[in-house]
């Protein structure tokens, strides 16, 4: 089946215990990207990836890094976690950009205390 | 990045009613994206407009693009309960590859 599979599905964890989701797609696409959903902000883009090595900066990077060393996976990094971080996570993907839609994987409910 | 506005913020349909939902750019739209999202959980992909003009239909949801390519519509004819949720319009940055989205509508099909 083709799809985007984050994990986890839920974290809680302490503030600066460095944490990763996992973002891995099984359909060859070349774009991903990270978006975090909040309440009364909906959803904003924290980096994507046109293709192997290649990421770039969203809309609220602050405080997230990125790889993309395989074209299947991109995974998200909080080096030093703190409660704003604190918000709902969804990795996409896309064959290219602006000629296919995006799938969007399950989400990852992140709780830093 | 573009500006997305969704309209309105929520709205409460009686089963079986029509219900639309705008999204209007800041800027000429690259490619508009319309996605329904249950409280929670991940997006589902429903249509995609890139054309002036351009309208597409599936089941009993139709969606356009106006000819400026500056606003959209969300149309859902006979509404039912599975037609309750959060629908988002996103769009492509027109020099970027930035996904924006709008805030969203929440629906609620009442019986």
């Amino acid at each position: 089946e083709a799809q985007v599979t984050q994990n986890p599905r839920y974290l809680i964890t302490v503030t600066g215990k460095k944490l990763t989701v996992t973002c891995s797609q099984n359909m060859n696409h070349e774009y991903m990207s990270w978006y975090r959903q909040d309440p009364g902000l909906g959803l904003r883009q924290i980096y994507y990836s046109m293709n192997v090595e290649v990421t770039d900066k969203g809309d609220v990077p602050e405080g997230y890094k990125v790889s993309r060393k395989e074209k299947r996976n991109f995974p998200l990094i909080l080096e030093s976690p703190s409660p704003n971080q604190t918000s709902l996570y969804f990795c996409a993907s896309s064959p290219r950009v602006g000629v296919y839609g995006y799938t969007f994987g399950s989400g990852t409910r992140l709780t830093v205390v | 990045s573009q500006e997305l506005e969704q309209s309105p913020q929520s709205l409460i349909v009686q089963e079986g009613k029509n219900l639309t939902i705008n999204c209007t750019s800041s800027k000429t739209l690259y490619g508009l994206y319309w996605y329904k999202q249950k409280y929670g959980e991940g997006l589902i992909f429903l249509m995609m407009l890139q054309k002036g003009g351009e309208e597409k239909s599936h089941e009993k949801i139709t969606a356009k693009l106006d000819e400026k390519k500056q606003q959209s519509s969300l149309h859902i004819t006979a509404s039912q309960p599975s037609h309750a949720g959060i629908y988002l319009c996103g769009a492509d940055g027109f020099n970027d590859y930035k996904l924006s989205f709008g805030a969203g509508t929440t629906v609620t099909v009442r019986a």
